[in-house]
C-alpha cells in the first residue's frame, strides 16, 4: 500500500525555537494533506488542509503564523513550529490524498514533538 | 459542523470472544464516508473497515464489521474472535465526500485479555 513518511519521528527542542516536520508521500503524488494534532490520550484535531501550490487551509483556532504549513511538491509537505513553547508539544500526524485514488488517505507514522 | 461521538473510553474483551465499539456522528450531508481506524502503540493509523454512506450493505473485513444505521446516525463496529493483537485505540472517523477531511470521535481504548 501507499506509505507516507514522516521526519523526524521525535524531537526535543528548546522554548522559542523554530522546528520543522516533514511528510512525504513515498509513492504517489498527494495534492492535499491534512495535518493533526493529537494530545496524549485524546483525538485527533485536523489543524490544516494543504494543498500543492497554493496556501493552507487553516481550521478555527489554530494560528496560521505559528504553524507554517508549505506543500512546495506533490510529494511534499511541511509544518514548521515557530517559537516553540512547552505547550506546543504534542504529537504531530500528517495524511496524504492519492492524487489517483480520492476517496483512499494513509498516514504517516507521527512525529512527536517535546518543548522545553 | 460534523460532530463524532464514542461514548466508550474503555472496552475489553476475552480472547476470542466478540466486542462492540460504538459511534453516533451528526451531519446535514446525505453522501459521506464512515471510517474505523486503529492506533495501536505505536502511533501509526491503520484503517480498520470503511463506508460509504450510500451503500446500505454494511461493510465487513474479515472478522470486522459494521452496523451502519443511517437514519439513526449510528456506526458501530464488530470485531469477532478477538486477538491479543486487536488491542489498540480505535477511532471512528467521518469524512467528507469533497475530499477527505475527517472528523475524529474520541476514541475508544480496547482491552484484549488473554
Amino acid at each position: 500500500g501507499a506509505v507516507v513518511s514522516q521526519h523526524p519521528s521525535w524531537v526535543i527542542c528548546k522554548s522559542g525555537t523554530s522546528v520543522k516536520i516533514e511528510c512525504r508521500s513515498l509513492d504517489f503524488q498527494a495534492t492535499t494533506m491534512f495535518w493533526y494534532r493529537q494530545f496524549p490520550k485524546q483525538s485527533l484535531m485536523l489543524m490544516a488542509t494543504s494543498n500543492e501550490g497554493s496556501k493552507a487551509t487553516y481550521e478555527q483556532g489554530v494560528e496560521k503564523d505559528k504553524f507554517l504549513i508549505n506543500h512546495a511538491s506533490l510529494t511534499l509537505s511541511t509544518l514548521t513550529v515557530t517559537s516553540a513553547h512547552p505547550e506546543d508539544s504534542s504529537f504531530y500526524i500528517c495524511s496524504a490524498r492519492d492524487s489517483r485514488l480520492p476517496r483512499e488517505l494513509f498516514f504517516g507514522e507521527g512525529s512527536r514533538l517535546t518543548v522545553l | 459542523a460534523q460532530t463524532v461521538t464514542q461514548s466508550q473510553p474503555e472496552m475489553s474483551v476475552q480472547e476470542a470472544e466478540t466486542v462492540t465499539l460504538s459511534c453516533t456522528y451528526d451531519t446535514s450531508e446525505s453522501d459521506y464516508y464512515l471510517f474505523w481506524y486503529k492506533q495501536p502503540p505505536s502511533r501509526q493509523m491503520i484503517l480498520v473497515i470503511r463506508q460509504e454512506a450510500y451503500k446500505q450493505q454494511n461493510a465487513t473485513e474479515n472478522r470486522f464489521s459494521v452496523n451502519f444505521q443511517k437514519a439513526a446516525k449510528s456506526f458501530s463496529l464488530k470485531i469477532s474472535d478477538s486477538q491479543l493483537g486487536d488491542a489498540a485505540m480505535y477511532f471512528c472517523a467521518y469524512g467528507e465526500t469533497s475530499g477527505s477531511r475527517l472528523t475524529f470521535g474520541e476514541g475508544t481504548q480496547l482491552t484484549v485479555n488473554p
